[in-house]
């Protein structure tokens, strides 16, 4: 089956520092690619979708320079949270989307993000 | 979109069948009822779709109302790892996942 892997699966890092976070689709070519993030407790929110190539699409009131996002190949995103601040703490999700449907989507483990 | 409803909550016996149901009154003729599960620190699953016919698959039924307005996710032998939170998505084809509250289902043995 499709597989996804990110990379690392936590991460601690300082205030104001910047933090990367990779999504890899291990078996298959990934058109797109989204981004989640899951606060204690609560549901998935998505973040950005982001097509290989091209910029990412931003959903309302997620800071596009904060969290920047890079889709350089058909099997990886990147996620880079910079000037981290302990409010970004949070679990950060990736999925990848095999063809035009979004709705199938595959998962990604996770990368738990603890900012001090 | 179309707006899902299900309980927070719900208790299963290990090895009895878990029934997870979602209401979706609100849903038109072009949107999928799609189920994920998300095991505890983990990403979500991929489980089982479907738009007007009951459907089965290795992992669960889905069995559709024919009104479409309800679902029920049926795990038949339910067991201590399908303990987890269950998402009822109604999705239009090309559309974006949009994940609700979903309902914790817990397995006891």
């Amino acid at each position: 089956g499709a597989v996804v892997s990110q990379h690392p699966s936590w991460v601690i890092c300082k205030s104001g520092t910047s933090v990367k976070i990779e999504c890899r689709s291990l078996d298959f070519q990934a058109t797109t690619m989204f981004w989640y993030r899951q606060f204690p407790k609560q549901s998935l929110m998505l973040m950005a979708t982001s097509n290989e190539g091209s910029k990412a699409t931003y959903e309302q009131g997620v800071e596009k320079d904060k969290f920047l996002i890079n889709h350089a190949s058909l099997t990886l995103s990147t996620l880079t949270v910079t000037s981290a601040h302990p409010e970004d703490s949070s679990f950060y999700i990736c999925s990848a989307a095999t063809g035009i449907s979004y709705n199938e989507q595959f998962f990604g483990p996770g990368t738990r993000l603890t900012v001090l | 979109d179309a707006k899902t409803t299900q309980p927070p909550s719900m208790d299963c016996a290990e090895g009895r069948a878990a029934n997870l149901p979602c209401n979706h009154s609100t849903i038109s003729g072009n949107e999928y009822v799609y189920w994920y599960r998300q095991i505890h620190s983990q990403g979500p699953q991929y489980i089982i779709h479907g738009l007007k016919n009951n459907e089965t698959n290795e992992m669960a039924s889905l069995i559709i109302t024919e009104d479409r307005k309800s679902s029920t996710l049926i795990l038949p032998h339910a067991t201590l790892r399908d303990t987890a939170v269950y998402y009822c998505i109604g999705l239009e084809y090309g559309n974006k996942l949009v994940f609700g509250a979903g309902t914790i289902l817990r397995v006891k043995s």
